[in-house]
């Protein structure tokens, strides 16, 4: 089955600073690329997603670029405010059946 | 519009003792449907998915079960709880055509 490895497990950036999280999948078939932000407590809630025919996708402060070639998908996040602080999870499916997630990271904004 | 209903929001329960764990997703017909498991500071593990009320496949074998008594009911079980089996327990929903994954608000288990 589909493999994603994510890293880094954890990472600290000081608040106006880029952050970025970079993920790897096994499955060369894996159509679909989303990111979740899952705050102390809460649910995962999707920030992002982008499919394999598209190569970035950006929506204000937040990106996702993606290389099919190299099977990595990274999400960026630029200007960094305290409530970024957060873990965030990437995942690859193919089609719109069950998602494979990463191990996730917890992103530190510092003020 | 969709929305996913997850209950109950937190859960203490005993060793040995059953479970049942319910979610329903409403505004949609024919959901996927999906249990996801998460221990303290970790990440998502899929317990079982289902893509029709008689197609639920499991992920991980262990002492939990799944049912799907109607198109938009997703129950999570067990017969007699493990202190394993302390968790965040996380119901999603994606629709059938399109892309896109929602997750309930989530029940936090605690076995004592």
């Amino acid at each position: 089955g589909e493999n994603v490895e994510q890293h880094p497990s954890t990472l600290s950036v000081q608040e106006g600073d880029s952050a970025v999280i970079k993920c790897t999948y096994s499955d060369s078939a894996s159509n679909y690329f989303p990111w979740y932000k899952q705050e102390l407590g809460k649910r995962p809630q999707l920030i992002i997603d982008i499919r394999s025919n598209v190569g970035e996708k950006k929506d204000q402060r937040i990106a996702v670029t993606l290389n099919k070639t190299a099977k990595h998908f990274s999400l960026h996040i630029t200007e960094t405010q305290p409530e970024d602080s957060a873990v965030y999870f990437c995942a690859t499916s193919f089609g719109n059946e069950k998602l494979t997630f990463g191990t996730g990271t917890r992103l530190t904004i510092i003020p | 519009s969709q929305t996913i209903h997850q209950w109950p929001a937190t859960l203490v329960q005993p060793v040995g003792s059953p479970l049942s764990l319910e979610c329903t997703v409403e505004g949609t017909s024919n959901p996927n449907l999906y249990w996801y498991r998460q221990a303290a500071g970790r990440g998502l593990q899929l317990l079982f998915y289902s893509i029709g009320i008689d197609q639920i496949s499991s992920e991980v074998p262990q002492n939990l079960s799944a049912s799907r008594p109607q198109d938009r009911q997703f129950i999570l079980s067990s017969k007699k709880l493990l202190l394993s089996d302390s968790g965040f327990y996380l119901c999603a929903w994606s629709p059938r055509t399109e892309y896109g994954y929602t997750f309930g608000s989530g029940t936090r288990l605690t076995v004592v």
